[in-house]
């Protein structure tokens, strides 16, 4: 397995700033995501990042409203950019480990409220 | 596509009730299926996998069976507690192409009551 922190757990912001999210592991690691969970919603996978090279996004997700960063093995930050209170949301990031990277751990969240 | 369906919640139930929460799943090659669960105000945790057919994962009294021939991947206890409150998702990893990605259910809310 592996230990996950976030930064910060949770933010009130204003609408039309930006938030920038830390992920930090306990050990190296190659593969990590980035999920997005709406309110009473299930998890929505944001974009995939790749140390040495840019992230992937996934539909609907561009980075120009979510810059990703991937400096080394065990780190990885989220910007949400300009944002609007439809960005209300938990920003969960995982990694991938065991054969493979199939099988995923999750960071505590970080719970973003925007007004 | 891939996708996962879970029976809808929320459960109620007794403590010391036996649980079952529905998973069933849609997939091109052959993924690997997990259990999270989330408890209240806190992130996703592994509670279970299983890798291949016929598989059965299991951790802290649940178990369930990776079942190939019925694409299901149920969750069972033989008796809750009121602590086994939160909300499960079941989810599946297909590597093909080398994504590694998790799709989700919708997740199922358990409600233990004394």
């Amino acid at each position: 397995s592996a230990v996950i922190s976030q930064k910060p757990s949770r933010d009130i912001c204003q609408r039309g700033t930006s938030l920038t999210i830390q992920c930090q592991v306990d050990s190296q690691v190659t593969m990590m995501f980035w999920y997005r969970q709406q309110p009473g919603q299930s998890l929505t996978l944001i974009a995939t990042a790749n140390q040495g090279s840019e992230a992937t996004y996934e539909s609907g997700f561009v980075i120009d409203k979510f810059p990703i960063s991937r400096p080394n093995l065990t780190f990885s930050t989220l910007t949400v950019s300009n944002m609007s209170p439809e960005d209300s949301s938990i920003y969960l990031c995982s990694v991938g480990v065991s054969a493979g990277g199939k099988t995923q751990y999750f960071g505590p969240g970080t719970r973003l409220l925007v007004l | 596509g891939n996708s996962v369906t879970q029976m809808e919640g929320p459960v109620t139930l007794s403590e010391e009730a036996f649980l079952t929460i529905n998973c069933t799943y849609t997939a091109t090659g052959y993924p690997s299926l997990f259990w999270y669960v989330q408890y209240p105000g806190e992130g996703l945790q592994l509670l279970l996998k299983a890798t291949k057919a016929d598989d059965k994962g299991s951790n802290k009294g649940f178990e369930a069976t990776y079942r190939k021939e019925t694409t299901s991947f149920h969750l069972e206890k033989g008796s809750v507690q009121v602590s086994d409150s939160a909300v499960y998702f079941c989810a599946l990893s297909d590597d093909t192409g080398g994504g590694n990605k998790l799709t989700f259910g919708t997740g199922t809310q358990l409600k233990v009551e004394l």
